[in-house]
């Protein structure tokens, strides 16, 4: 079975441009999660999606940042604009609760210049 | 809000040591998690505690956790060079109704030299 799909893997930009990450996540997942690594501050939750609704997105740094999930196996992460304290890997993870644990997908390196 | 640590921060062992890492939270867990991360990979899940004073075993790593249930240990029992990465243990608040919303700690991150 396919896991949690992410794009880009990589993604190197210019201070002020738009950023657009993808996720796909497992079929028959109903929740959906985007999570934020750096050295400095770990994993952080950036928001959650329950049936395609955002539940809790209280971890979005400002409001510079904004994710959709139209549908129930597509998501994005916008930041726009994009700023060098926002590269990190972003990753995606989805669950359902017969699964608990979440699945990652591999992530997203943004690095902004 | 709610937080997970862990220590510790680093560990450095030759192989055939043994490691542990430990976790506690400022409040009450439904539940443990705990995840690995190989270098430059994403978490992948290990295993998930329930039980106050549950005890697992996956061949050498064995995990524990605490009777409160605010505190967790993962032991590995003679390391090898696969066991390299970063351990994360995360956890729901207890009585949350959100089920997969974690809080990670920190993380530990064992080097192993051969």
């Amino acid at each position: 079975d396919a896991g949690v799909i992410q794009s880009p893997r990589h993604e190197v930009t210019e201070m002020g441009q738009e950023v657009t990450l993808r996720c796909k996540p497992i079929s028959g997942h109903n929740s959906l999660f985007w999570y934020r690594q750096t050295m400095m501050r770990g994993l952080e939750l950036l928001i959650y999606f329950n049936n395609n609704v955002p539940i809790d997105d209280s971890g979005m740094p400002e409001d510079r940042f904004s994710a959709k999930m139209p549908n129930a196996s597509f998501s994005t992460l916008k930041i726009q604009p994009s700023e060098p304290r926002d590269s990190a890997v972003y990753f995606c993870a989805s669950t359902s609760r017969r699964a608990g644990e979440l699945f990652f997908g591999e992530g997203s390196r943004l690095t902004v210049l | 809000g709610q937080q997970v640590m862990q220590i510790p921060q680093y560990q450095h062992v030759q192989e055939g040591e043994d490691f542990t890492t430990y976790c506690n939270s400022s409040t009450t867990l439904s539940n443990i998690q705990w995840y690995k991360q190989r270098p430059g990979g994403h978490p992948v899940f290990l295993i998930q505690l329930v039980k106050s004073g549950e005890v697992k075993k996956q061949k050498r790593l064995t995990f524990q956790f605490g009777e409160a249930k605010k505190n967790s240990s993962l032991h590995i029992t003679a390391t090898q060079t696969t066991d390299v990465g970063t351990y994360f243990c995360a956890g729901p608040k207890a009585g949350g109704t959100s089920y997969g919303k974690l809080t990670f700690g920190q993380g530990t991150i064992l080097t192993v030299h051969p």
